[in-house]
């Protein structure tokens, strides 16, 4: 059974700040994506990353893929206030590529001013 | 340009009774997907499909059935509600996987 695996959590930094969230996987994937969800709202598609190596940048959020490792880590650069989502890594593990996500639990991320 | 539309947005239901989750998507997407969304929790693959006339069980896949008649529709039933079924069920639908995942707006359901 693949496990995905987040942290943190929950997470509170200062408007400006940096941070990392990380997400750990138990089996080979060369997959993962990256989502935002605000409360109530659906998910919003971030990052797509497809093998080793892997890193994508869009504004103040920058994510990367080590296989190796099986762990990605979405990097937050100067937080601001409109930054605050809850934050999903997903894995894919389906015979089809792409067709089998698991999700983490979710890193709910508040920045304060 | 609709993307996934979920129908109804919001459902109540009692013990017993069944119904159908409807997803339409007019993307032309191949996969796609049934998640469930409960408090604190990630989502969690109910069903899914990677094309019309090809679906396969998720990690909770009980007490669900689903069909894929067309590339436009894959619909969810409850076959007889429980309290524990609950949640926000999102679908969502991805041409490939080197695509993302697009999401609904979701179903928030309860059973009493």
């Amino acid at each position: 059974e693949l496990k995905v695996e987040q942290n943190p959590l929950f997470l509170s930094m200062q408007e400006g700040k940096n941070y990392t969230i990380y997400c750990n996987y138990s089996t080979t994937s060369d997959r993962l994506y990256w989502y935002r969800q605000d409360p109530g709202k659906s998910l919003e598609s971030l990052f797509v990353l497809l093998s080793n190596g892997a890193v994508k940048q869009e504004g103040r959020l920058m994510a990367s893929l080590d296989t190796k490792a099986r762990l990605s880590t979405l990097h937050i650069t100067a937080a601001v206030h409109d930054l605050s989502a809850t934050y999903f890594c997903a894995v894919d593990w389906g015979e089809t590529s792409g067709s089998r996500l698991t999700f983490g639990e979710g890193t709910q991320l508040t920045v304060n001013p | 340009n609709a993307g996934v539309t979920q129908t109804p947005k919001f459902q109540v239901l009692k013990t017993g009774q069944s119904m159908t989750l409807q997803c339409a998507q007019d993307m032309n997407h191949e996969y796609m997907s049934w998640y469930r969304q409960d408090p604190g929790m990630g989502l969690r693959l109910i069903h899914y499909s990677v094309g019309a006339g090809i679906t396969d069980q998720g990690e909770v896949p009980n007490g669900y059935n689903v069909s894929r008649s067309t590339t436009e529709d894959f619909p969810l039933r409850l076959l007889s509600a429980a309290p524990s079924q609950t949640s926000v069920y999102f679908c969502a639908s991805s041409r490939d996987g080197n695509q993302p995942q697009h999401f609904g707006d979701g179903t928030r359901l309860s059973i009493l």
